[in-house]
């Protein structure tokens, strides 16, 4: 089975701290993403990844940073967190190979992320 | 601008009876379809495809039809249980080739079912 690791289900951050979320699969898929679900507005994607050191600005990538050092970490760096981002933060991972189970995706259990 | 359209934010089914879950979308290269459900605190857990060459695709209680010409999914629960009750996103897939692909999710539909 795919395993998409989120290494913190719940943090507390201070406004103005640098906040970094972290994000391991072991399947050796190329593809990894960031989402953020907020209530009412859904899956947002913000960052994307294709390949290692390679990344891609999603929809909402305002605020945020990521690292693809290795296939399977992709990180997720709030610079300077504010309370608008306040959210629950989902990782996920796929194949690039379609038929190679590249038809889905994966998600980690997500990441609670509280900034006050 | 939204390609993935869920268009109730929320349902409520008595136990027993049939769920009906609806998508529709705008872009014509999307090939692919999933639904995902999703429980509170926890991340999304794909729950049934379709590839745009099928109408239907059915796996135990669950059936997703998909009519193309109307641009339109349906994800259909039967019979709905309270172990459903779960936020359910529909989303679209476009191969955009060179081995890259986009991926939209909906907003998500709310179900309750209720005992």
């Amino acid at each position: 089975d795919v395993k998409v690791t989120q290494s913190s289900r719940y943090l507390v951050k201070r406004t103005g701290e640098k906040v970094f979320l972290e994000c391991v699969q072991d399947m050796d898929h190329e593809n990894m993403f960031w989402y953020r679900q907020d209530p009412g507005l859904g899956l947002r994607l913000i960052y994307f990844s294709y390949d290692v050191k390679m990344k891609e600005k999603g929809d909402i990538p305002e605020g945020y940073s990521v690292s693809r050092e290795k296939k399977e970490r992709f990180s997720l760096i709030l610079e300077s967190a504010s309370t608008n981002q306040t959210s629950m933060y989902l990782c996920a991972s796929s194949s690039q190979f379609r038929g190679r189970s590249g038809n889905t995706i994966y998600f980690g259990e997500g990441s609670w992320l509280t900034v006050v | 601008d939204q390609q993935v359209k869920q268009n109730s934010p929320s349902l409520s089914v008595q136990e027993g009876r049939i769920s009906i879950l609806n998508c529709d979308y705008t872009n014509s290269m999307f090939d692919y379809f999933l639904w995902y459900k999703k429980y509170p605190a926890e991340g999304p857990t794909f729950l049934i495809s379709i590839s745009s060459i099928k109408d239907k695709n059915e796996d135990g209680r669950f059936t997703v039809f998909l009519n193309k010409s109307a641009k339109h999914l349906s994800l259909h629960i039967v019979p709905s249980q309270p172990g459903d009750s779960a936020v359910y996103f529909c989303a679209a897939f476009w191969d955009s080739g060179a081995g890259s692909y986009q991926l939209t999710f909906g907003k998500g539909t709310k179900l309750s079912v209720i005992p």
